[in-house]
């Protein structure tokens, strides 16, 4: 069974706080993804990478950044946490597209509180 | 820009059949694929769709049109733990497994 976990299922930070989500999947997947899901905006994009230390934006980069220096690990990094980063953040892994879809393996989520 | 649209929340019956909706306005459209989220926990890969049609896995269909933009998930025999989110989510071309997910559909399943 493909299993991804990350670091913490709660996390509380204070504003202005650096802060660091990890993610390790165990399958060997080339993709990873970084998602926040807030009630009413469904699950939305943060960041995702295709291969170690590749990274692209998602829809929602602003005020985060990624890291992945190994194929089954990949860190998003608050670095200046603020109140409207409070969120589940959830991280997902999948195999490469060759030619056919792929579906992604969520973490159990962080749910982090800013304050 | 993406549009997927699904309704908020839904309810049945235990033992009914439930149709859930997800309509989508997307360039470069290469498959759907659908979610089931139990609060508290991670979304769990449901079933997918690149062509046309009706795709069968035990209780769970799904179907799509292309042409049409439109999905929806087919839940038959209800139980009260199919009570979850289902979460609708376009793949686009070009896009390396990149989804785009919609709000979400709560189903609430009831005696």
């Amino acid at each position: 069974d493909v299993k991804v976990t990350q670091s913490s299922r709660y996390l509380v930070k204070r504003t202005g706080e650096k802060v660091f989500l990890e993610c390790v999947q165990d399958m060997d997947h080339e993709n990873m993804f970084w998602y926040r899901q807030d009630p009413g905006l469904g699950l939305r994009l943060i960041y995702f990478s295709y291969d170690v230390k590749m990274k692209e934006k998602g829809d929602i980069p602003e005020g985060y950044s990624v890291s992945r220096e190994k194929k089954e690990r990949f860190s998003l990094i608050l670095e200046s946490a603020s109140t409207n980063q409070t969120s589940m953040y959830l991280c997902a892994s999948s195999l490469q597209d060759r030619g056919s879809l792929s579906e992604q393996y969520f973490g159990p989520g962080t749910r982090l509180t800013v304050t | 820009g993406q549009n997927i649209d699904q309704p908020t929340e839904m309810t049945a019956t235990e033992g009914a059949i439930v149709q859930i909706n997800c309509t989508y306005q997307t360039s470069g459209f290469n498959g759907l694929f659908w979610y089931q989220q139990h609060a508290g926990e991670a979304p769990t890969f449901l079933s997918y769709n690149v062509l046309d049609g009706l795709e069968e896995k035990g209780r769970f269909s799904s179907f799509l049109s292309r042409s049409k933009g439109y999905s929806y998930l087919l839940l038959k025999e209800l139980q009260m733990k199919d009570s979850a989110s289902y979460l609708c989510a376009v793949s686009l071309t070009g896009g390396g497994n990149k989804l785009t997910f919609g709000t979400g559909t709560q189903l609430k399943v009831e005696l």
